[in-house]
């Protein structure tokens, strides 16, 4: 079965540093996405940023970027120039082809600190 | 814009009651969910469905059940309320991408659930 683990449960950064959320995940899969989702404290979750396992290029959204290692099974989100809209849960999602559901990490809660 | 509706951002019921969530999308997205939230342990999957009348057990289905009667509303049913499932509920939506996957999920507000 698929897991995945996010191993910091808080982190604060000062505004304008940039910060980077680990996550790691198993799985005997070959083809797969990732994603992060951010909830801010109003609760409405969104996508952040989303990779597909067979690109090996590091999909980046503006100041979000990703280090995809897919051998390590690691996939960190950075988030560069952190601004105060920043602060929310982030969650780490994977999901594969034929599951029809995501597999979510237990969040890092990030506050960004004026 | 797609939007994810629940029916209530708070609700408090009593310990026994059957007790309705419901979530409504307006995209025509095939595949919907039913997540729980609680501190520390993230997003749970409690059921969720990739066709109308279709519906998988998640991780954690145990005291719930759901309906997809329509393609646009998936209802998640407490049979039986207990404290235990007081929490924070997410639904949340998708269309189906290749293979069924890949594609972004759209989430409602959540609604907060207290049983007393």
């Amino acid at each position: 079965a698929q897991t995945v683990t996010q191993s910091q449960p808080e982190m604060s950064v000062q505004e304008a540093e940039t910060v980077t959320l680990s996550c790691t995940y198993d799985t005997s899969e070959s083809n797969y996405y990732l994603f992060w989702y951010k909830q801010p404290p109003s609760r409405q979750m969104i996508l952040v940023i989303r990779q597909e396992a067979y690109k090996q290029q590091n999909a980046t959204e503006n100041r979000f970027s990703v280090n995809f290692q897919k051998a390590a099974k690691s996939f960190s989100l950075k988030i560069s120039d952190s601004q105060l809209g920043d602060t929310a849960m982030y969650f780490c999602a994977f999901d594969s082809p034929g599951t029809y559901k995501y597999i979510f990490g237990t969040g890092t809660r990030l506050k960004v600190l004026a | 814009d797609v939007k994810v509706t629940q029916s209530s951002r708070y609700l408090v019921k009593r310990t026994g009651e059957k007790v309705f969530l419901e979530c409504v999308q307006d995209m025509d997205h095939e595949n919907m969910f039913w997540y729980r939230q609680d501190p520390g342990l993230g997003l749970r999957l409690i059921y969720f469905s990739y066709d109308v009348k279709m519906k998988e057990k998640g991780d954690i289905p145990e005291g719930y059940s759901v309906s997809r009667e329509k393609k646009e509303r998936f209802s998640l049913i407490l049979e039986s309320a207990s404290t235990n499932q007081t929490s924070m509920y997410l639904c949340a939506s998708r269309r189906l991408g290749t293979g069924g996957a890949g594609t972004e999920a759209f989430f409602g507000q959540g609604t907060r659930l207290t049983v007393v």
